[in-house]
C-alpha cells in the first residue's frame, strides 16, 4: 500500500495556528479511527501527540489538536511557539494488519 | 520509567544477516505489543513489524516479508529483529516502540543504525 500524503512543508506565525492535512484513502483513514500524529525533532525518537484520531497522550500541550473527515485526517497546532518548529508524521491503520505512515511535514515557525 | 534500548546494528555486508535487541524496563513487558520501525537518513517513518504482547500473532510490511523475523523473550523484556538477506535499501536506523493503541506508539528507544555496504 502506498504512503499517506502530507505537504512537505507548512508555516506559521508565532501565536497563530496551523494544520498539517494527511491524505488517504478508504481502506485506510477512511475506514478506521485509528490515525495518529508523531513529533520529531532532528537526531531524536518520534514522539506520540495524538492517537485515535483527537485524543492527546498524558504531557501533550492542548494546542495540539486532531481531527478526520473522510479519508483526510489533520493535525492543528494553536498558539504556535518555536519549539513547536520539527517534522510531523501521520499513521494510520491500513487492515489487514498493516499500519501506514505519511511522508512527514516540516513544520516552520515564522 | 519507561525505557527501550536498542542494539545490534552497525555495518553489514548485502546478503548477509544481522540481530537486533531491544531491551524494555519500567513497565510489564509481557502486557504490550510491541514494534519495528525504521527511518532511511533524510526520510521518513516506515512502520516494519508488529509483534503481540504474548508472541501469538507476528505482521510484517510487505517489503520485509520473508526476509525480517520479529520475535520476543517476555522471560528477558526483550524485544528482537532477525534481518536476513541484508538490501542496500534496508540501511536506516531501526527503533523499537511500544504500543498503546492500533498505530499508535507511546515509548521509542533511541534508535540503532544498520548500514548496508560492500
Amino acid at each position: 500500500q502506498s504512503a499517506l500524503t502530507q505537504p512537505p512543508s507548512a508555516s506559521g506565525s508565532p501565536g497563530l495556528s496551523v494544520a498539517i492535512s494527511c491524505t488517504g484513502s478508504t481502506s485506510d483513514i477512511g475506514g478506521y479511527n485509528y490515525v495518529s500524529w508523531y513529533q520529531q525533532f532532528p537526531g531524536k525518537a518520534p514522539k506520540l501527540m495524538i492517537y485515535d484520531v483527537s485524543k492527546r497522550p498524558s504531557g501533550v500541550p492542548d494546542r495540539f489538536s486532531g481531527s478526520k473527515s473522510g479519508n483526510t485526517a489533520s493535525l492543528t497546532v494553536s498558539g504556535l511557539q518555536a519549539e513547536d518548529e520539527a517534522d510531523y508524521y501521520c499513521t494510520s491503520y491500513g487492515g489487514s494488519n498493516n499500519i501506514l505512515f505519511g511522508g512527514g511535514t516540516k513544520l516552520t515557525v515564522l | 520509567q519507561v525505557q527501550l534500548v536498542e542494539s545490534g546494528g552497525g555495518v553489514v555486508q548485502p546478503g548477509r544477516s544481522l540481530r537486533l535487541s531491544c531491551a524494555a524496563s519500567g513497565f510489564t513487558f509481557s502486557s504490550y505489543g510491541m514494534h519495528w520501525v525504521r527511518q532511511a537518513a533524510g526520510k521518513g517513518l516506515e512502520w516494519v513489524a508488529v509483534i503481540w504482547h504474548d508472541g501469538s500473532n507476528k505482521y510484517y510490511t510487505d517489503s520485509v516479508q520473508g526476509r525480517f523475523t520479529i520475535s520476543r523473550d517476555n522471560s528477558k523484556n526483550t524485544l528482537y529483529l532477525q534481518i536476513n538477506s541484508l538490501r542496500g535499501d534496508d540501511t536506516a536506523i531501526y527503533y523499537c516502540a511500544r504500543q498503546l493503541a492500533t498505530s499508535a506508539f507511546d515509548f521509542w528507544g533511541q534508535g540503532t543504525m544498520v548500514t548496508v555496504s560492500s
